[in-house]
């Protein structure tokens, strides 16, 4: 059975930094697709970032410079490392994978973690 | 590409209702995804959907869901509407900037 598990969201004040997890199992992190996606407070989905099997990382153009992506193949692992912080960063960040099959523009998510909520607040 | 979605629908229990996602100019051959979050909850794939109208559902999906489209449009049709169908219902695909957009979601309201 497929299964994303976020954790390390919290409170942190502005400007600080913090480290998000995605446990995988079920499938290999390694070997597909990985993605970040978050969603302010009553608000829509956007997307953060991917990791692509081959080892390319991408990020909106919201967060980048500021935020890392990163996976543990030895612990099926998925991470987000964020830095400086901002009030706007305050979201639920879901881990998602895209389908196996994906090629060219037939790309999409299968499958979706529960999510970790990160708050941005002094 | 931009996904363009109605931001509400409603209808009555056991009804049918069918939403739309709509690709902007010049992408109207793109793939799509239909995902499901219900209140309180993380998003769950309901199919893939393609330009020719077929569609493949996620695991567990009912075959409640049912997928379909004309030109640019993307239908997403629930039948035999359930309580636990009220939701806010997202289409996804693919942008080669940045890597995927969503639409902004259409809520559902079972009457």
């Amino acid at each position: 059975e497929v299964q994303l598990v976020e954790s390390g969201g919290g409170l942190i004040q502005p400007g600080g930094s913090l480290r998000l997890s995605c446990a995988v199992s079920g499938f290999t992190v390694s070997s597909n697709y990985m993605n970040w996606v978050r969603q302010a407070p009553g608000k829509g989905l956007e997307w953060v970032s991917v990791f692509y099997s081959g080892g390319s990382t991408y990020f909106a153009d919201s967060v980048k410079g500021r935020f890392t992506i990163s996976r543990d193949n030895s612990k099926n692992t998925l991470y987000l490392q964020m830095n400086s912080l901002r009030a706007e960063d305050t979201a639920v960040y879901y881990c998602a994978r895209d389908s196996p099959y994906c090629s060219g523009t037939s790309c999409y998510i299968d499958y979706w973690g529960q999510g970790t909520l990160v708050t941005v607040s002094s | 590409p931009v996904l363009t979605q109605s931001s509400s629908a409603s209808a009555s229990l056991g009804s049918s209702v069918k939403l739309t996602c709509t690709l902007s100019s010049g992408h109207s051959t793109y793939i799509i995804a239909w995902h499901q979050q219900q209140p309180g909850k993380a998003p769950r794939y309901l199919m893939k959907l393609e330009r020719s109208g077929s569609y493949d559902r996620g695991s567990g999906v009912p075959d409640r869901f049912s997928g379909s489209s004309s030109g640019a449009d993307r239908y997403l049709t629930i039948s035999n509407l359930q309580s636990e169908d009220e939701a806010n219902y997202f289409c996804e695909t693919w942008d080669s900037n940045v890597h995927k957009v969503f639409g902004g979601g259409t809520k559902v309201t079972v009457l």
